[in-house]
């Protein structure tokens, strides 16, 4: 069973940090890695999506890193801003394309 | 887009009754569709995947004769909590996939935060 394991569980950084949060997965066969955001009572907001097949992807100030072997991936947001606050959450689909694993989420505060 | 919609956003209900949440793609037809609990401050657990015409699928563990899950059209999917007690309070969230595209994405709707007293 595939299990994704996010650190830290929670952050907080003064305004204008880059940062790194980190996403594990026990399972390495997987479709495609995800990264959403979620702010408090909200849906999900998909940021990046990484394809097996890819390493990275990049959006704005946002980058993902998928190393699919080692089972890691590293969402690294530069110049962290106070509206960038939110729970960041990992999620890992499988092979078969049609089952996602989320990770606990890491709860981020970028301070002003 | 691919605009999943949900129904209600939050919902207040008396322990003992029961409360059905609506699941809708707006813009596209979804064959798929699946729903998910989340705890606080904890993340986002699969309960069941829905799919047009046919039974659900439940995740171990979540009680298919609590947790009514109905895919009647290729646009609307229901979430029926029977007899909803406290410790069902949770948010609910569902997502669909579109036949026509990349078959794994998932298209989240707004979630429904279910309060029960």
């Amino acid at each position: 069973k595939q299990e994704v394991t996010q650190i830290p569980a929670a952050l907080s950084v003064p305004e204008g940090e880059n940062l790194v949060l980190n996403c594990s997965f026990t399972d390495s066969a997987i479709y495609n890695l995800q990264w959403f955001r979620q702010d408090p009572g909200k849906g999900l907001t998909s940021l990046l999506l990484i394809q097996s097949s890819q390493r990275e992807q990049t959006s704005g100030r946002l980058n993902a890193s998928l190393d699919k072997s080692s089972g890691r991936s590293t969402l690294y947001i530069a110049a962290s801003q106070p509206g960038d606050s939110a729970t960041y959450l990992c999620a890992v689909m499988n092979n078969a394309g049609n089952m996602l694993t989320f990770g606990g989420g890491t709860r981020l505060m970028v301070k002003p | 887009g691919a605009v999943v919609s949900q129904h209600p956003s939050w919902v207040i209900c008396k322990s003992g009754t029961s409360v059905k949440i609506e699941c809708r793609s707006l813009d596209f037809q979804a064959t798929t569709m699946f729903w998910y609990r989340q705890f606080p401050k904890q993340s986002l657990m699969l309960m069941a995947t829905s799919n047009e015409g046919s039974k659900a699928t439940y995740e171990q563990g979540v009680e298919k004769d609590k947790f009514l899950i109905n895919h009647a059209s290729l646009t609307l999917s229901t979430l029926t909590v029977t007899s909803a007690h406290p410790e069902d309070s949770s948010f609910y969230i569902c997502s669909a996939t579109r036949p026509e595209r990349a078959k794994n994405i998932q298209y989240f709707g707004a979630g429904t935060r279910l309060s029960v007293l």
